[in-house]
């Protein structure tokens, strides 16, 4: 059965102390991975698809990384503005379905 | 308008009600889909429009019914819902095999 699991469910950090959120997937072939930040109130905003073990993309703070397994988000150096629910998801290379974790809930503390 | 687009933002309606929400993608994009976002819980994929196919989650319960007259507008009707499909009702698209545009959602109550 194709699931994600995020952790921590949440995240508290001082401006300035890096971290990383993990996403851990079970899929039946991998299409793409994809990362999401979603605000209180509103819909996930895309951040960044990965489709292959040792792929990383970069944006500003935060950078994914893929293996067979899992992906990460780092966070370096966060800023308060940086609060959001970070969301993961995997679709599978068959089917159009995409499979979401719970999300990880960080807040930057000034 | 661009982007996803999602009407009204906020719906409260009673459980013999009859509403419908309304979601358009200005983004060229030849998939849409429904969601339903509850606290706590992952999101949870309702209905998927691709190429003029419909795809539907086999839990997602009748009074909830879909309509996509085209590719770039899909619809939600609902009927005779229950207190427990309060939640925020998301539209998506996306490009076959790419990633998926969320709208701002419909955040629901039902009285």
């Amino acid at each position: 059965e194709d699931q994600v699991t995020q952790s921590p469910e949440a995240l508290r950090l001082q401006e300035g102390e890096s971290s990383s959120l993990n996403c851990s997937y079970t899929v039946s072939g991998l299409r793409g991975l994809f990362w999401y930040r979603q605000d209180p109130g509103k819909g996930p905003e895309f951040l960044f698809t990965l489709y292959s073990a040792g792929e990383e993309k970069e944006k500003e703070r935060l950078k994914a990384t893929l293996t067979k397994k899992e992906s990460f988000l780092h966070i370096t150096a966060p800023k308060p503005e940086d609060s959001a629910t970070y969301l993961c998801a995997v679709q599978a290379n068959t089917g159009n379905q995409f499979y979401f974790g719970t999300g990880t809930s960080l807040t930057v503390i000034p | 308008e661009t982007g996803v687009t999602q009407t009204p933002r906020h719906l409260v309606m009673g459980m013999t009600n009859k509403k419908s929400l309304k979601c358009e993608q200005h983004l060229g994009h030849n998939a849409m889909y429904w969601y339903k976002q509850s606290a706590k819980k992952p999101l949870e994929l309702m209905f998927v429009y691709s190429l003029e196919e419909r795809v539907e989650n086999n839990s997602v319960p009748s009074r909830f019914s879909p309509e996509c007259p085209n590719s770039s507008h899909l619809f939600l009707h609902l009927h005779t819902l229950q207190p427990e499909d309060s939640a925020l009702y998301l539209c998506a698209s996306s490009q076959e095999g790419r990633s998926q545009y969320f709208g701002p959602g419909t955040r629901l109550t039902v009285l």
